[in-house]
């Protein structure tokens, strides 16, 4: 079946660090791929996705590509700040109807000053 | 901005008792989802609702768990005895028959059984 592996946490990185959470996938067919944030106290909500190989996610000054071949979806964000602190997920949707999603365990980013 | 609501974001319970976990999904939204999240594992997938039925489930999901839209609003996820590996954050998620994939989740309700 689909499964999504990321990178384990906690990551802990100071203020305009660069930031890279690995992400890679198994799946049939072609999947649409996400990350996910949860900010503490919140929900789970989209960052960025992409839907085709080689699509670029990118949102709040983070980004993904959608690599086929490596079949891999690393985020990244070239400076981060205090309040990127959160609990990242990498997910990937089977693009059957359903779209259900198939969850990474999470990643929890602490950013500090 | 409308946002998909869950209570109680709490419950204790005594193992073998019954819970209802319940989501308000954003109004015109027509696809329902419970997730769960054992602490330090993966948001897993329990059960999608459409047309006010199931469209799929997960092995997770067996005879212990039901779910209902009583009255068009609510979304109901019923444990009916609980078991101490239910202990759990429990995720509520909605989506509109467009937006590829893009789900909107609630805050979580979490359940420790006892």
């Amino acid at each position: 079946g689909d499964s999504v592996t990321q990178m384990e946490g906690p990551v802990t990185l100071s203020e305009e660090a660069f930031l890279t959470i690995n992400c890679t996938y198994t799946a049939t067919g072609y999947p649409s791929l996400f990350w996910y944030v949860q900010y503490p106290g919140e929900g789970l909500q989209l960052l960025l996705k992409a839907t085709k190989a080689d699509d670029k996610g990118s949102n709040k000054g983070f980004e993904a590509t959608y690599r086929k071949e490596t079949t891999s979806f690393h985020l990244e964000k070239g400076s981060v700040q205090v309040s990127d602190s959160a609990v990242y997920f990498c997910a990937l949707s089977d693009n059957f109807g359903n779209e259900k999603l198939t969850f990474g365990t999470g990643t929890r980013l602490t950013i500090i000053p | 901005e409308p946002e998909v609501t869950q209570t109680p974001s709490h419950q204790v319970t005594q193992m073998g008792q019954e819970v209802i976990l319940r989501c308000v999904p954003i109004s015109n939204h027509l696809y329902f989802y419970w997730y769960r999240q054992i602490l330090g594992q993966k948001v897993e997938f329990l059960v999608s609702f459409y047309n006010n039925e199931i469209s799929e489930k997960s092995e997770i999901f067996d005879d212990q768990f039901s779910v209902e839209r009583p009255d068009g609003s609510n979304f109901t996820l019923k444990i009916r005895s609980t078991k101490l590996e239910d202990s759990a954050m429990y995720f509520c998620a909605s989506r509109p028959i467009w937006g590829q994939g893009e789900l909107f989740f609630g805050e979580g309700s979490r359940l420790t059984v006892l």
